[in-house]
């Protein structure tokens, strides 16, 4: 099947640096591709909708001056947690549609743990 | 996306069928149902989808009841290594939707 990744698994920084999460389809295009977060004992919450190159498009909440993305090919999309602080510290998790995929199913990464201290 | 209602959690015996139901009465006509798991600290797992006829891969079984305003996903035999969250999304198949997570049903595998 498809494979995602993302680059680091788990992260640990200080209050007030930017942090920048990699995510990349491995065997496959996507013109689209998702971030979420995940909150301990909580669902995953969908951030924003990145695509291939355009603007993305940010859900109701979520500052997006402050989880900067960009999705320069068909297989990266990065996720930049700026002046993080300890309230940002989640799991977060990304995911690509296959492009042109019969089943249009969703491939997920296997999250990133950032702790801000 | 239509919404959907899972119990929060379920116990099953290990070794036992695990059935895992979901209500969607909203859902519209064009809306398949899809559900994914999560193994703690994992991203979401595919597990399958279908639209209104009963569906089976190597990972599990969908049944839906024929008005499609319910489901049923089955495993077979459970084994410790399914526990974990299971998500029922309703959505239409196209390239750019989106997936939105309920808080889905907490399965417990218990020995």
């Amino acid at each position: 099947g498809a494979v995602v990744s993302q680059h680091p698994s788990w992260v640990i920084c200080k209050s007030g640096t930017s942090v920048k999460i990699e995510c990349r389809s491995l065997d496959f295009q996507a013109t689209t591709m998702f971030w979420y977060r995940q909150f301990p004992k909580q669902s995953l919450m969908l951030m924003a909708t990145s695509n291939e190159g355009s603007k993305a498009t940010y859900e109701q909440g979520v500052e997006k001056d402050k989880f900067l993305i960009n999705h320069a090919s068909l297989t990266l999309s990065t996720l930049t947690v700026t002046s993080a602080h300890p309230e940002d510290s989640s799991f977060y998790i990304c995911s690509a549609n296959l492009a042109g995929g019969r089943t249009n199913e969703q491939f997920f990464g296997p999250g990133t743990r950032l702790t801000v201290l | 996306d239509a919404k959907t209602t899972q119990p929060p959690s379920m116990d099953c015996a290990e070794g036992r069928a695990a059935n895992l139901p979901c209500n969607h009465s909203t859902i519209s006509g064009n809306e398949y149902v899809y559900w994914y798991r999560q193994i703690h600290s994992q991203g979401p797992q595919y597990i399958i989808h279908g639209l209104k006829n009963n569906e089976t891969n190597e990972m599990a079984s969908l049944i839906i009841t024929e008005d499609r305003k319910s489901s049923t996903l089955i495993l077979p035999h459970a084994t410790l290594r399914d526990t974990a969250v299971y998500y029922c999304i309703v959505r239409v198949k196209t390239s750019y939707d989106k997936v939105i997570f309920g808080p889905g049903t907490s399965l417990s595998v218990i020995p």
